[in-house]
């Protein structure tokens, strides 16, 4: 089964860093880009960052330039979503999907994980 | 950036009937690259349809998408209990991707 596991739920306070994960398995995991969407409470989708397993190549929506870091360790299948200092207004679900299409940027989503929660509170 | 504009923001309708939702662009999105992604209360997203008439796997054959240009819609032609949900579209003609803002069908 083609399924990507993403990291547990974070409580953080303003200004920690942290770091959550994507898992993939059932698939050639460096054959497919990857890609973080944002989900900010009772809001939409917004599209972060995309990373490309095999060789760490990424692309950032304008939006989230400079404000997150994607990063890939292709011998564990794993991709990750990091902040170095973070603010309230990064509390939202964070979903990885997987990312399908031949050419950049025309990517759509077949396969998402579940999500992980963050909330960043004093 | 390409701007996806969705309506109606809610559609009340009863099981059975037919939903039309619609999804606009403010640029002509090319190639057709558009998606459509349904997400339940609790759940991740999942893809319906991808450029922009194609069914995703194990999508049932009561969704269907059409369009092109700047305006997409996506049919649900006879809404079943587990339809009641948001429903985003999404371009990948361009980047950066961009979603629209949802519809969310609800039981009237």
């Amino acid at each position: 089964e083609v399924q990507l596991v993403q990291s547990g739920a974070e409580v953080k306070k303003p200004g920690e860093s942290l770091k959550i994960s994507c898992k993939g398995s059932g698939y050639s995991f460096t054959s497919y880009w990857i890609g973080w969407v944002r989900q900010m409470p009772g809001k939409g989708l917004e599209w972060m960052v995309i990373i490309h397993p095999g060789d760490s190549d990424t692309i950032y929506s304008p939006s989230f330039q400079g404000q997150v870091t994607i990063s890939a360790d292709k011998s564990i299948s794993t991709a990750y979503l990091q902040w170095s200092s973070l603010k309230a207004s990064d509390t939202a679900m964070y979903y990885c999907a997987r990312a399908y299409g031949d050419y950049i940027p025309h990517w759509y989503f077949d396969i998402w994980g579940r999500g992980t929660l963050v909330t960043v509170s004093s | 950036e390409i701007v996806l504009t969705q309506s109606p923001g809610t559609l009340s309708l009863s099981p059975g009937e037919r939903a039309t939702l619609s999804c606009r662009a403010s640029q002509t999105v090319s190639s057709s690259y558009l998606a459509w992604y349904q997400q339940k209360p609790g759940q991740a997203p999942r893809l319906l349809i991808y450029g922009p008439s194609s069914r995703a796997t194990d999508i049932p054959d009561r969704f269907s998408g059409s369009g092109s240009g700047t305006d997409f819609t996506l049919t649900i032609s006879r809404l079943e209990p587990e339809d009641f949900a948001v429903y985003y579209c999404q371009q990948y003609g361009s980047s950066p991707l961009t979603f629209g803002g949802g519809t969310r069908v609800e039981i009237k």
